[in-house]
């Protein structure tokens, strides 16, 4: 079981790039989240797929920020454009059976900077 | 809307001491309360899960205990050693699937 993985490990952009994260969550583990984490308000819930269909996006700050889970095995968190205020460290996170219900399993995340 | 808050921000101990790390939780109409463990630049690691039907779940030299009536639980590290330095996160999860976490405890276990 190689964990969930995520790519990049770092980006660092310029304001106004678009922006690719990019998740392929542990086999078998039917849900899949986006977290951010920032020093001043921790560990943010952004979106949360079940069976690939988005079922909480609430999180998402705003219409710049989109996720997309075309299948079991792969998911991406776009920025468009991005903004100095988006630097953080995204984590995407999988778990065999809804938010909680069992031990969620992070990834290394990706750290993002945008000058 | 559920609140969660950790106590202390950072703890410093030597090593060979027993401890115990807080959470507090402002709903007490939780299903459960995880903790996790975060190491510098890596992702959060799972701990321990206790369901609101129990009062504490032990693994290894962890013990988490949980008081739903008081919106409290606290983490028990026995016999700390340096490899537990880290930051300890709690989270509970609350009606419609939420699951909100604290900002953590970041410990530091000196030899």
């Amino acid at each position: 079981d190689a964990g969930v993985i995520q790519s990049p490990r770092h980006e660092v952009t310029e304001m106004g790039q678009e922006v690719t994260l990019r998740c392929k969550p542990i086999s078998g583990h039917n849900s899949l989240f986006w977290y951010r984490q920032t020093m001043m308000r921790g560990l943010e819930l952004l979106i949360y797929f079940n069976n690939n269909v988005p079922i909480d996006d609430s999180g998402m700050p705003e219409d710049r920020f989109s996720a997309k889970m075309p299948n079991a095995s792969f998911s991406t968190l776009k920025i468009q454009p991005s903004e100095p205020r988006d630097s953080a460290v995204y984590f995407c996170a999988s778990s065999p059976q809804g938010q909680g219900y069992s031990p969620l399993h992070f990834g290394n995340g990706t750290r993002l900077t945008v000058t | 809307k559920q609140e969660v808050t950790q106590i202390p921000a950072a703890l410093s101990v030597p090593e060979g001491e027993n401890l115990v790390l807080n959470c507090s939780f402002t709903d007490s109409a939780i299903y459960n309360l995880q903790w996790f463990r975060q190491d510098p630049g890596k992702g959060l690691t799972s701990l321990l899960l206790i369901q609101s039907s129990q009062r504490e779940q032990t693994s290894g030299r962890l013990n988490a205990s949980l008081d739903k009536s008081s919106g409290r639980s606290t983490l028990y590290i026995a016999a700390s050693q340096p490899g537990d330095s880290a930051t300890y996160l709690c989270a509970a999860l609350s009606g419609y699937s939420t699951l909100t976490f604290g900002k953590g405890t970041m410990l530091l276990v000196s030899p």
